[in-house]
């Protein structure tokens, strides 16, 4: 099965801070990834699919970019109200695997 | 607006069974694979298994292969859950997702709260 690592495992960050984490798969798997966050006690929001297209309502401050093997999720100016875990997730075939998380602090 | 909501969680004795529910609103369900999650509170997210979109096609994590079974009623626009074997480490939260693709290339846009399934003694 393909692997799924994010670095950092944790970041503490300004408001208006540029931030990016890291997702990397154990193989290729072109663009099939997708970025969730998930704010303390609430269930996971979908922000990013096929690497880089935004879901419907999500601010345009996250960003998604890469493919093959390597990925990055950038918050051009980090807000208060993104205190969350993000996640990336493969899903170029089962199991749709997520990656560890990283935790997102101001 | 879109909606899912679980149910059928609960407290049950390692080798025991428990039934999960899932009903959905605000999309055409028969439409839509759908998918269970799970999440030990405080840790990562664990993708189970997937359900396609009639049913006909279904994905299993090797850790529940053969001990859970998932199907669907598309005249109820629900999805239903089976755990039977239980153990300790099927200890979480189970939530149900809307989910997006084909041919088992899933993403989730849309989660439910989840419910609560702990396997103890």
């Amino acid at each position: 099965d393909i692997q799924m690592t994010q670095s950092p495992s944790s970041l503490s960050a300004s408001v208006g801070d540029r931030v990016t984490i890291t997702c990397r798969a154990s193989q290729d798997i072109s663009n099939y990834l997708a970025w969730y966050q998930q704010k303390p006690g609430k269930v996971p929001k979908l922000l990013i699919y096929s690497a880089s297209t935004l879901q419907s309502g999500v601010p345009s401050r996250f960003s998604g970019s890469g493919s093959g093997t390597d990925f990055t999720l950038t918050i051009s100016s980090l807000q208060p109200e993104d205190v969350a875990t993000y996640y990336c997730q493969k899903y170029n075939g089962a199991p749709p695997t997520f990656g560890p998380g990283t935790k997102v602090d101001i | 607006e879109v909606q899912v909501l679980e149910s059928g969680g609960g407290l049950v004795q390692p080798g025991g069974s428990l039934r999960l529910s899932c009903g959905a609103s605000g999309f055409t369900f028969s439409d839509h694979a759908m998918t269970w999650v799970r999440q030990v509170p405080g840790k990562g997210l664990e993708w189970v298994l997937s359900i396609s979109s009639s049913g006909a096609r279904t994905y299993y994590a090797d850790s529940v292969k053969g001990r859970f079974t998932v199907s669907r009623d598309n005249s109820k626009n629900t999805l239903y859950l089976q755990m039977n074997s239980l153990r300790a480490e099927d200890t979480a939260v189970y939530h149900c997702a809307k989910t997006m693709g084909n041919y088992g290339l899933y993403y989730f846009d849309y989660w439910g709260q989840g419910t609560l399934v702990i396997v103890s003694s």
